[in-house]
């Protein structure tokens, strides 16, 4: 089945680590996303990237990292710049976005980082 | 700050009844966008309704929207104990990217 996999379902960070969570998808989607969300609240973007080899910041990007070397792989590294990194992140993809694409976003079943 | 706020920020009714979420926003759009979250789940994709489209339906659900007054509604109807999850709505703007709202959690009592 088409989908988008993330892996592991949950991490643990030491202090000063870095860890890098995993985003790989089969719906042949151009653009793929990472979100941040705390409990209780909504989505916050990280990184989006439109097409392979290029990515852009979101609203939240510092102390993270990404990587877009395979259209199917988009893996996400929290830094230990990242001073408060415990959240449920989540990775989403859709097909291209244009200015007007009216394209849904499709998730994985999120990674819960948390702190040792 | 969030482009989309939805009201409430909870909500609790019985099998059967209609449950309305209200989701309002800030700057001009291209469409907005439904979704829902299980517990510990990714979001699921509800319903897409484009900026110069102001009511669709898909089965149990209907979303309006008003340019006017930059806002929009979810209505459940006959809701069942397994619609309770989070719902949110998200705004696309130009630039293609989505802005999420804070969500609405719906519980729905057997």
């Amino acid at each position: 089945d088409g989908g988008i996999t993330q892996s592991p379902k949950y991490l643990f960070r030491k202090e000063g680590q870095n860890v890098t969570l995993s985003c790989e998808q089969n719906l042949n989607h151009d653009a793929m996303y990472w979100y941040r969300q705390d409990p209780g609240q909504g989505l916050r973007l990280i990184y989006y990237s439109q097409i392979v080899n290029d990515f852009q910041k979101g609203d939240i990007a510092e102390g993270y990292s990404v990587s877009r070397e395979k259209k199917e792989s988009f893996p996400l590294t929290v830094t230990s710049a990242q001073k408060n990194p415990t959240a449920f992140y989540l990775c989403a993809s859709s097909t291209r976005q244009g200015a007007n694409s009216n394209q849904p976003q499709h998730f994985g079943d999120g990674t819960r980082l948390s702190i040792l | 700050s969030q482009q989309g706020e939805e009201d409430p920020q909870a909500l609790s009714i019985q099998e059967g009844e209609n449950a309305t979420m209200n989701c309002s926003y800030k700057t001009s759009i291209n469409n907005l966008q439904w979704y829902r979250q299980n517990s510990g789940r990714g979001l699921v994709h509800l319903i897409l309704i484009r900026s110069n489209e102001r009511e669709k339906h898909s089965g149990r659900l209907r979303v309006t929207l008003d340019t006017s007054k930059k806002s929009s509604s979810l209505l459940i109807t006959a809701s069942r104990a397994a619609d309770t999850a989070s719902y949110f709505c998200a705004t696309e703007t130009s630039g293609s990217r989505l802005t999420f709202g804070e969500g609405t959690q719906l519980t729905v009592n057997p």
